[in-house]
């Protein structure tokens, strides 16, 4: 157990909605970073933030946000939702940007 | 982000050593070397990290060239639980991402 926390485990939805997931980092982490893992792309960066503002993006699609609150947890928000977007969303927290991150279970997301 | 190269399949006896090659021949001097591995669809688990040195933790020991080219993950006693994908990850001091490659999927034969 990394000390991450994600929700939902599991989420099926429909074509054109919005999902939103969210994750708790370790206790101390002031740092948080959202990946996808799909199939056909294996894990990739979507975005990171640090203390409450963003610091890094990576290949997050413009229907994707994410913020991260005062009390350090982060949501990741997936609108207009397609069939591609199925896949693994994992959330990590360092303690501060460039240190050792630590992975929550991920959340499975399925799109029909 | 230096890239590394893997190969994609190892195989492993129960019991044994398991020593996973990783190289990096691009990699610069504030970069370090990170091994995580990922067991079937559960989040990356780090193992372990190293700049330059030889680095040792209850997981794994991390053996990188003196020209820190390409390094070695070892399992000293590897068990069926070790069968996983083993990530081997160049990221800078200071970075933002770790970039995933395809890994080594490491099978732990009884």
């Amino acid at each position: 157990d990394s000390g991450v926390t994600q929700t939902p485990k599991h989420l099926i939805t429909a074509t054109g909605q919005r999902v939103t997931l969210r994750c708790s980092p370790r206790s101390g982490d002031l740092s948080v970073y959202w990946y996808q893992q799909s199939l056909d792309q294996g894990l990739q960066f979507l975005i990171q933030y640090y203390n409450g503002e963003e610091r890094a993006k990576g290949n997050i699609l413009e229907r994707f946000s994410a913020q991260q609150f005062p009390d350090l947890h982060s949501e990741l928000n997936l609108s207009s939702l397609e069939l591609g977007d199925s896949a693994l969303y994992f959330c990590a927290s360092s303690p501060n940007p460039g240190e050792t991150q630590y992975f929550g279970p991920g959340t499975r997301l399925l799109v029909l | 982000d230096a890239k590394t190269t893997q190969p994609p399949s190892m195989d492993c006896a129960e019991g044994r050593a398991a020593n996973l090659p990783c190289n990096h021949s691009t990699i610069s001097g504030n970069e370090y070397v990170y091994w995580y591995r990922q067991i079937h669809s559960q989040g990356p688990q780090y193992i372990i990290h190293g700049l330059k040195n030889n680095e040792t933790n209850e997981m794994a020991s991390l053996i990188i060239t003196e020209d820190r080219k390409s390094s070695t993950l070892i399992l000293p006693h590897a068990t069926l639980r070790d069968t996983a994908v083993y990530y081997c990850i160049v990221s800078k001091e200071y970075g933002n991402k770790l970039v995933f490659g395809a890994g080594t999927i490491l099978r732990v034969k009884s």
